[in-house]
């Protein structure tokens, strides 16, 4: 899962397998938070994000999990492929009036083998 | 819809030297924020311009600076350039409409200016 540390935390997997990647959030406050994806030489993409209202959201073969009880975010991919190797960053944000600047997490480095 | 575009895409500096770099949103997005992102610190905030004008800064040194057009379209200058400015430099937009919905605040990233000092 995510860290402060300097390192990047690592996911490995096999094709086929489902992966969970975690995120430890920082600010009670925090009321959106989103997932995304960096390949290799590419910047972040979106890939899903949920409200504090919610604790549950699926996507296309991703689930996003939110336990505001112990600050905690999990992204779910099912049925893991080459294709979804990355490194996964989370993001919080707070509400509106609030900073529009997201607090990133470390980002977790998936690499799925075929 | 066209995504971000940065450019240039690859630069070579020595240091001293100053840069500027390019970041053309996309259209309809007024927000504009500015990353920095190294293996050892992961991404770093650097400033983000709303309407052409500055409304958020992280905490780097006065050495970066930007600014934002009429167009939206956003540059940043790195001046006399450190080893340690070596990074990959992204540029994200977001519609960012105040007191707007949450998903406003989804940002849309470039594929990144890879700076290298020398």
């Amino acid at each position: 899962g995510e860290s402060v540390g300097l390192h990047l935390p690592t996911l490995s997997v096999q094709e086929g397998d489902n992966s969970i990647i975690n995120c430890a959030y920082s600010n009670s406050a925090s009321d959106y938070f989103i997932w995304y994806k960096q390949e290799s030489g590419k910047g972040p993409q979106f890939i899903i994000d949920i409200r504090s209202n919610m604790d549950k959201r699926q996507g296309q073969r991703v689930t996003v999990l939110l336990n505001k009880t112990v600050k905690h975010l999990s992204l779910q991919i099912a049925a893991t492929q080459p294709g979804d190797s990355a490194v996964y960053f989370c993001a919080e944000n707070i509400g509106p009036g609030g900073s529009y600047i997201p607090t990133f997490g470390r980002g977790t480095s998936l690499i799925v083998h075929p | 819809k066209a995504g971000v575009t940065q450019t240039p895409r690859y630069l070579i500096k020595t240091r001293g030297q100053q840069v500027t770099l390019s970041c053309s949103p996309i259209s309809g997005h007024r927000s504009v924020s500015w990353y920095q992102q190294t293996p050892g610190q992961g991404l770093q905030f650097l400033f983000e311009y709303f309407s052409e004008t500055q409304r958020n800064k992280g905490n780097f040194p006065g050495r970066f600076s930007g600014r934002q057009f009429s167009n939206s379209r956003s540059e940043m200058n790195v001046s006399t350039l450190e080893l340690g400015d070596s990074a990959l430099y992204l540029c994200a937009s977001s519609p960012a409409l105040t007191g707007g919905p949450a998903e406003g605040k989804k940002l849309f990233f470039g594929s990144g200016t890879q700076l290298s000092v020398l």
